[in-house]
């Protein structure tokens, strides 16, 4: 089983349309969770960082549920700039600063 | 500088030959990775410095690759007898340490995107 698991998709959406992502992460230890969006041809951004206790940025929440092993993010009112590839990503331990990506999944918001 | 800097952008190599790739992270910042990244898929761990240390290099796939970050800021990696299937996109990133504090945030490079002929 891959240490961090996601669909890859491809999600199509209509612009408004609220999606919902899950990544499944293996090891019950992992400590730190983060969403990070990339572009086609582009490097990974920062999109967000989840918090235990789930946590929102505008349009997007993201949250964890430790007892079954998996993140979510959810995107409300979907823009046609938010079509990208959204990849999980994972700390397994908490002095070591060493992140597992997911294979990502891609979203296609369409007009 | 700014940002992290990756160079070449690009290279095309014949296999069999050597390149190496330079990254030139975030200044001050103590943690460097190298990920590479296949078509379609995320980015896979390869290996991590603190400063000049390498701490991690469980993800270079082979005896081939050698990465080093001697004076803890720029580092390269350096793939050796390249073959075809290390086409890829190699992505260098970097963090701020924070003792005790989990993973921080990485900020990326633009890559390197070596195809092998």
């Amino acid at each position: 089983r891959k240490e961090v698991e996601q669909d890859p998709g491809p999600f199509n959406v209509p612009e408004g349309a609220t999606v919902a992502f899950n990544c499944t992460y293996s090891n019950s230890a992992s400590q730190s969770f983060f969403w990070y969006r990339q572009d086609c041809r582009k490097e990974p951004k920062l999109l967000m960082s989840v918090y235990s206790s789930g946590n929102e940025d505008g349009r997007f929440t993201a949250q964890l549920n430790r007892a079954s092993q998996y993140i979510s993010l959810l995107i409300r009112d979907s823009k046609l700039s938010d079509s990208a590839t959204y990849l999980c990503v994972v700390n397994i331990s908490g002095g070591y600063q060493k992140v597992t990506f997911g294979i990502g999944t891609k979203l296609q918001v369409i007009p | 500088g700014a940002g992290v800097s990756q160079s070449p952008r690009y290279k095309v190599a014949k296999r069999g030959q050597d390149v190496a790739l330079r990254c030139d992270p975030i200044s001050g910042h103590v943690s460097l990775f190298w990920y590479q990244q296949a078509l379609g898929q995320g980015p896979e761990f390869l290996t991590y410095f603190q400063n000049e240390a390498q701490l991690d290099k469980s993800g270079l796939p082979s005896d081939r690759f050698f990465a080093e970050r001697p004076e803890g800021s720029v580092s390269t990696l350096k793939i050796q007898r390249t073959q075809q299937e290390d086409s890829a996109v190699y992505l260098c990133a970097s963090s701020p340490y924070v003792q005790g504090a989990g993973a921080n945030v990485l900020t990326f490079g633009a890559g390197s995107r070596l195809t092998v002929l």
